[in-house]
């Protein structure tokens, strides 16, 4: 099946600062969403993006599907931005494949 | 409601009972989906129905799951003689037609004990 690729891993950023965040693909995927799940579990939708580029306030996102890639851009990052994100992707199924996640924690 | 609700939030159990954990999709929703997520790993995919019919479920992992959708609205995952490795989060999803968006609930914290 599909692999999905996140990095890095972990993330250590003061508050403030920028980050990117990358999600990698082994297939040509039909769907696309990035999520961030909070320090208390929920699992909340960022963007359904599965190609071009999207914008949402701090946050924006860019596919190529093409490169099989996705990126993820926070801007000015807060404490509440920490968590874990996740990037999820379909190939013409109905399920979703979740990557590993990356962990930001934003310090104050 | 607004969004996904699941119950309970938390439930323990002791090895070899039955669970069964519910979800309440969006209104209108015709998609739902079960996920299981282990601890600092991202959600597995368990099972999907459309309306009232389960169309996949492949993420299953033994036959002691279950999951039905009888009224093609709320649906229940049963789990019969829970072993440890059951213990998880899982977290329940609806879209309103097979394509995402999808929206998770708060999910149920299971532990088996």
């Amino acid at each position: 099946g599909i692999q999905v690729e996140q990095s890095p891993p972990d993330l250590i950023l003061q508050e403030g600062a920028n980050s990117t965040l990358r999600c990698n693909f082994s297939d040509s995927v039909n769907n696309l969403q990035w999520f961030h799940q909070n320090p208390w579990g929920q699992l909340i939708n960022l963007f359904y993006i599965p190609s071009g580029t999207k914008q949402n306030g701090r946050l924006s996102a860019t596919t190529v599907a093409t490169e099989r890639y996705s990126l993820l851009y926070i801007s000015s990052s807060q404490t509440t931005d920490s968590g874990v994100y996740f990037c999820a992707v379909d190939n013409y199924g109905q399920n979703f494949v979740f990557g590993p996640g990356t962990r930001l924690s934003v310090l104050p | 409601g607004a969004g996904v609700s699941q119950s309970p939030r938390y439930k323990v159990a002791k090895r070899g009972q039955d669970v069964a954990l519910r979800c309440d999709p969006i209104s209108g929703h015709v998609s739902l989906f079960w996920y299981q997520q282990a601890l600092g790993q991202g959600p597995e995919f368990l099972t999907y129905f459309q309306n009232e019919a389960q169309l996949d479920k492949s993420g299953l992992p033994s036959d002691r799951f279950f999951a039905e959708r009888p009224e093609g609205s709320v649906s229940t995952l049963k789990i019969q003689r829970t072993q440890q490795e059951d213990s998880a989060v899982y977290l329940c999803a609806s879209s309103l037609s097979p394509a995402p968006p999808q929206h998770f609930g708060d999910g149920t914290r299971l532990s088996i004990l």
